[in-house]
């Protein structure tokens, strides 16, 4: 699980498995965003899911969101070597306007 | 589609030295951000801005100084490089806030001798 000042936490697994990243949160967020970051380059979104949804879905991968316990999951089915990378989730702390808090991130590796 | 663009790729400098980094958007997007990444850690929000000529100062602005005087070009300034410091700096806009999709430069990394 990630957050704030964390390290970074690192998960390596064979290709083909699926894997589920957690994230948990201190403060009421408006959204969850989850980014994904490959070596060298910046990061890139992969879901945003907003504080009135329960999960969100977009090919492989999964998010769900729980605004009681104030959690996030990230899941990747079917993982491939190309999904190698540190995945961040990020959120708004309630103001939609210019600060968005990332967590530590996982590393994730994902061995051919 | 668009590119943020950032440079330099590589900064080196000396201590005590100003330096400034840049940024450009062509996305035509209002808010621009600038965030440090360090080795092993999250990313930490240094400054904003929401417009043109507009500051907003994040958790970690001290020793930063920031300039947004066109919608397109957001830069950055490292008041006093600290002997040592390592980090890479991203830059990132936005069609709004933070509750939106944040797209982000490939960054620039910065060594201190």
């Amino acid at each position: 699980s990630q957050w704030g000042e964390e390290n970074l936490q690192a998960l390596s697994i064979q290709e083909g498995e699926d894997v589920t990243m957690n994230c948990s949160y201190k403060t009421y967020t408006t959204v969850v965003q989850w980014y994904r970051q490959k070596s060298g380059k910046g990061p890139a979104q992969l879901i945003l899911i907003r504080s009135n949804e329960r999960e969100k879905r977009s090919g492989r991968l999964r998010a769900t969101l729980d605004t009681s316990s104030q959690s996030s999951s990230l899941s990747i089915t079917g993982t491939l070597a190309t999904d190698t990378a540190v995945y961040f989730c990020a959120t708004d702390r309630g103001s939609a306007l210019g600060r968005l808090h990332f967590g530590a991130g996982t590393q994730l590796i994902v061995i051919p | 589609g668009g590119i943020i663009t950032q440079t330099p790729k590589f900064l080196i400098g000396q201590e005590g030295q100003k330096l400034t980094l840049k940024c450009q958007q062509n996305f035509n997007h209002d808010t621009m951000y600038w965030y440090r990444q360090d080795s092993g850690k999250g990313l930490r929000l240094i400054y904003y801005s929401i417009t043109e000529n507009d500051l907003q100062k994040g958790d970690l602005s001290e020793g930063y100084d920031a300039s947004r005087e066109k919608k397109s070009s957001f830069s950055l300034t490292v008041t006093s490089a600290q002997k040592n410091e390592m980090a890479v700096f991203l830059c990132a806009s936005s069609i709004l806030g933070s509750n939106e999709r944040l797209f982000f430069g490939h960054g620039t990394k910065l060594s201190v001798l």
